[in-house]
């Protein structure tokens, strides 16, 4: 089956800086890798996703590129401000018919003000 | 519309009982998944259910079991509960599946002592 890792598993930045996720994957099948940000006591929200048949996709201050050759993928928040702060799970979905995410381990990511 | 509920919020069992937890999707979805998150773990896929029959099935042993209705709201069971089947349960749903983006419900909490 798939296996997602991510790193880092902790990341501090001063407000106004960027921050960048990264995740590796396995199966060159999966074509559709989700971004979910998942605040204290909440449910996970997606945020941003993309498909293998596209390298980048930006939506305002956050961004995903994704390079299949290589099997990896991340997440770019540019502009960081403190309500950013939460925890961020990369995913991959796996060859199956239907969903089958593979989730990484998650990074808590805290904007400093 | 209303976004994915579940019931109950929050749970305490007993080792060897068992427990049943309940996920309505958003109305027009038909693919529920469920996940089970513990700090240690992250996010670990548990099954797929589309169309009442389950499409794709985690990891995880035979304890674990759902079913999905006509209407797509779906049930999870655990039977002979563990310690360590203490976790936060989450069911996500998407329309159909397949590449779709997933929306998480609120999550049940359980507690076994």
């Amino acid at each position: 089956g798939e296996n997602v890792e991510q790193h880092p598993s902790t990341l501090s930045v001063q407000e106004g800086d960027s921050a960048v996720i990264k995740c590796t994957y396995s199966d060159s099948a999966s074509n559709y890798f989700p971004w979910y940000k998942q605040e204290l006591g909440k449910r996970p929200q997606l945020i941003i996703d993309i498909r293998s048949n596209v390298g980048e996709k930006k939506d305002q201050r956050i961004a995903v590129t994704l390079n299949k050759t290589a099997k990896h993928f991340s997440l770019h928040i540019t502009e960081t401000q403190p309500e950013d702060s939460a925890v961020y799970f990369c995913a991959a979905e796996g060859s199956n018919t239907g969903n089958q995410f593979y989730f990484g381990t998650g990074t808590s990511l805290t904007v400093i003000p | 519309k209303a976004g994915v509920t579940q019931t109950p919020r929050y749970l305490i069992k007993t080792r060897g009982q068992q427990v049943t937890l309940s996920c309505s999707p958003i109305s027009g979805h038909r693919s529920v998944s469920w996940y089970q998150q513990t700090p240690g773990q992250g996010l670990q896929f548990l099954f797929e259910y589309f169309s009442e029959t389950q499409r794709n099935k985690g990891n995880f042993p035979g304890r674990f079991s759902g079913r999905q209705f006509s209407n797509s709201r779906s049930e999870m069971n655990v039977s002979t509960l563990e310690l360590g089947d203490s976790a936060l349960y989450l069911c996500a749903s998407s329309l159909n599946g397949g590449g779709g983006e997933q929306y998480f419900g609120p999550g049940t909490r359980l507690t076994v002592t």
